[in-house]
C-alpha cells in the first residue's frame, strides 16, 4: 500500500472487553513496530517485529497484550481485559530494515483506544 | 541494547530565535540517526536524519550535527517559525543485529509569536 495503514482508527469498549487493533504495513517492509502514545507523553515501546518474529517484545506492559505478525505482513495487537489505564493512541510503524543506515520509519495515523 | 536520552523535554522560544534539541546514545555501533516531527494529533514524520560518516546536515532552516566520539547528536532549528512547534523525537539505530530503532523521549516545542 501506499502507506501504513491501522483500523480502527477509533474504538471505545468497555472495561474487561478484548480489543484487537490491525495494522498493514508498507508492501516490503519487512520490520515492523507498535508503540503507545498516552496524551502528552512520548513513544512507549512494544513490541518489534523482523518478518514474522518478534525479537524484542520487552515493551509489553502485561501478559493482557499480545501481538502476532502473519505472512510477513500483516500485525495484530491484542488487549485482553482491557483497563482504563490502557487508553491511549496505539501506532504501528514499519520500515525497510534492509541496511540499518537506511531504517526509515514510517507510521500509519494510529489507533485511538477509549476504555470506558 | 541502544539507550537514547533527549534533552529538554520542554523548549520555548521567541518566533525568529534558534531551538536546539539534544540527544545521547550508548552503542556505539549506531549509524543511522532520524528525526521525526509530530504535530499535534498527528503521526510522527521524519524530517531529516544523519548517517555516521558525515558529522553535519542542513536542509532549509534544520541542521542536524552528529559527534561519534562522544555519542551525541543535535537538531538545530534556525528562525524558527509558530508551524515549528510540534514534539521532536531522535532516534539511533543499532548495527548488525535485528536493527532496531530506539526513539528518544522526545522534545515538546513552542514557538511563541
Amino acid at each position: 500500500g501506499a502507506g501504513v495503514s491501522q483500523s480502527p482508527s477509533n474504538k471505545v469498549t468497555e472495561k474487561g472487553k478484548d480489543v484487537e487493533l490491525r495494522c498493514d504495513p508498507i508492501s516490503g517492509h519487512t520490520a515492523l513496530y507498535w508503540y503507545r502514545q498516552s496524551l502528552g507523553q512520548g513513544l512507549e515501546f512494544l513490541i518489534y517485529f523482523q518478518g514474522n518474529s518478534a525479537p524484542d517484545k520487552s515493551g509489553l506492559p502485561s501478559d493482557r497484550f499480545s501481538a502476532e505478525r502473519t505472512g510477513g505482513s500483516v500485525s495484530t495487537l491484542t488487549i485482553q481485559r482491557t483497563q482504563q489505564e490502557d487508553s491511549a493512541v496505539y501506532l504501528c510503524a514499519s520500515s525497510l530494515a534492509l541496511r540499518s543506515d537506511r531504517n526509515t520509519i514510517y507510521f500509519g495515523e494510529g489507533s485511538w483506544l477509549t476504555v470506558v | 541494547g541502544e539507550n537514547v536520552e533527549q534533552h529538554p523535554s520542554t523548549l520555548s522560544v521567541q518566533e525568529g530565535d534558534s531551538a536546539v534539541i539534544k540527544c545521547t546514545y550508548s552503542d556505539s555501533a549506531s549509524n543511522y540517526f532520524p528525526w521525526y516531527k509530530q504535530e499535534l494529533g498527528k503521526r510522527p514524520q521524519l524530517i531529516i536524519d544523519i548517517r555516521s560518516n558525515v558529522g553535519e546536515k542542513k536542509d532549509q532552516r534544520i541542521a542536524v550535527t552528529l559527534n561519534k566520539t562522544a555519542k551525541h547528536f543535535s537538531l538545530h532549528i534556525t528562525e524558527t517559525q509558530p508551524e515549528d512547534s510540534a514534539v521532536y523525537f531522535c532516534a539511533a539505530t543499532e548495527l548488525g543485529g535485528y536493527q532496531k530503532v530506539t526513539f528518544g523521549t522526545g522534545t515538546k516545542l513552542q514557538v511563541i509569536p
